[in-house]
Formats: C-alpha cells, sequence, structure tokens
C-alpha cells in the first residue's frame, strides 16, 4: 500500500512569512496527525483529526497555526506569520483506528522548513 | 514536563553483540508504549509495542521489557546488525491514541 505522502520535502522562507503543508494519509485511514519535530527532540503533537475533525489540538499554537481535513482526507497545516523558533520538521502520520493498541501510526517523510 | 524520557543521546555497539536502548516514563496513566526506528530523512517507522498488561513482547531480533514498577522500558535488538544503525524513539500513549515521544537514542552498529 502507498505510505503517507507528504510536501514540499523542504521549505525556507523568512519569518513572518506563510507557509502551507500537505498530507495525504494511507487510503482508509480515518485518523490523522501533524507533529513537530524540532531538532534534537522528539515529535510533538500538534492537532489530531477523526475523518474531519478535530480531537485534540491542545498544543496547536493557534495564534499563528491553523490545519483543516476536508472531505476527511487530505489535509493542511498553514503557519501565518512564521517565527524563527517554527524552523522543524513537520511530519503528518495517519492510523486506521482511534486507539494505538490497535494500530501503530503510519509516518510521511515529513517537510523540513527552514525561518530566516 | 519531559514525560518521556530516553537519558542516552547515542550509543555505540559492534556488530553481532546486544543494543540495548532505555527509556523512563513520569505519567502513570500511560497503558501503551511504543518504539519507532528512523532514518535520516525519513519518517519514523514503528518497531515494536507493548501493551501494560504485558511485561515482554518479542518480534524476531527486537524485544521490549515493560518495568511498570520502575516506569521503565527497553529495547533489545540482539544480533546487532549494521542497517540498525539510526535513530530510536520511545513512545507512550495514555490509553488514547496521542502519542507522546521521547527525545531519542542515535544507534550506531560497528562492524
Amino acid at each position: 500500500e502507498a505510505g503517507v505522502a507528504q510536501s514540499p520535502r523542504y521549505k525556507i522562507i523568512e519569518k513572518r512569512q506563510s507557509v502551507a503543508f500537505w498530507c495525504n494519509p494511507i487510503s482508509g485511514h480515518a485518523t490523522l496527525y501533524w507533529y513537530q519535530q524540532i531538532l534534537g527532540q522528539g515529535p510533538k503533537l500538534l492537532i489530531q483529526f477523526q475523518n474531519n475533525g478535530v480531537v485534540d489540538d491542545s498544543q496547536l499554537p493557534k495564534d499563528r497555526f491553523s490545519a483543516e481535513r476536508l472531505k476527511g482526507v487530505d489535509s493542511t497545516l498553514k503557519i501565518q506569520p512564521a517565527k524563527l523558533e517554527d524552523s522543524a520538521v513537520y511530519l503528518c502520520a495517519s492510523s486506521p483506528t482511534t486507539g494505538p493498541g490497535n494500530q501503530p501510526q503510519h509516518f510521511g517523510d515529513g517537510t523540513r522548513l527552514s525561518i530566516l | 514536563d519531559q514525560q518521556v524520557k530516553q537519558n542516552s543521546p547515542s550509543l555505540s555497539v559492534q556488530e553481532g553483540r546486544i543494543s540495548i536502548l532505555n527509556c523512563d516514563y513520569t505519567n502513570s496513566m500511560f497503558d501503551y508504549f511504543l518504539w519507532y526506528k528512523k532514518y535520516p530523512a525519513e519518517g519514523p517507522t514503528f518497531l515494536i509495542s507493548i501493551s501494560s498488561i504485558k511485561d515482554k513482547n518479542e518480534d524476531g531480533r527486537f524485544t521490549v521489557f515493560l518495568n511498570k514498577s520502575a516506569k521503565h522500558l527497553s529495547l533489545h535488538i540482539v544480533p546487532s546488525q549494521p542497517g540498525d544503525s539510526a535513530v530510536y524513539f520511545c513512545a507512550a500513549s495514555p490509553g488514547a491514541q496521542k502519542l507522546v515521544f521521547g527525545q531519542g537514542t542515535r544507534l550506531t552498529i560497528n562492524p
């Protein structure tokens, strides 16, 4: 089966600019996650969707970050305006069920964002 | 507040020997634990998991041990192979699907 697809792979922008990332999960996976991985740290959950509804966005900086998952399939994550501390790899993951005890999350290769 | 900790940033092991990666957690509500492996420029790949009702889970060369009283888990790889060189992340979940990751341990297998 095809894996989680993310684009772009790399993005370089200046601070205060906006940027958007796209994710296409594994076909049939109802749950979609966006993670932020800062260099030297583990991934940190930003937002979780179940179909097209938000399950958890408690760690999403809502003043600058937004995400949507229209039609319960693809998702976009946007940052506006970007800050220097947003430099990180943004990972998208999907799973077929709501519990990791049933199925693990499958990750895409991520988008590496550099803020100048 | 780091709820999942991997205190060894790096580990070097000779090919054929055992690799032991450690992970500590603080949240008693965690009841599911996973190990992910990550190569450079790729996303994390699921390796093995364990439920809190077990203390050991084995899959080929990989075994995960869970000590709930010590809030400690470990991943054993035996025998270690050059392809095992990667960053390994420990992750934990409090019953729902939200994963909390450790900082990762970079494993290098030397020939």
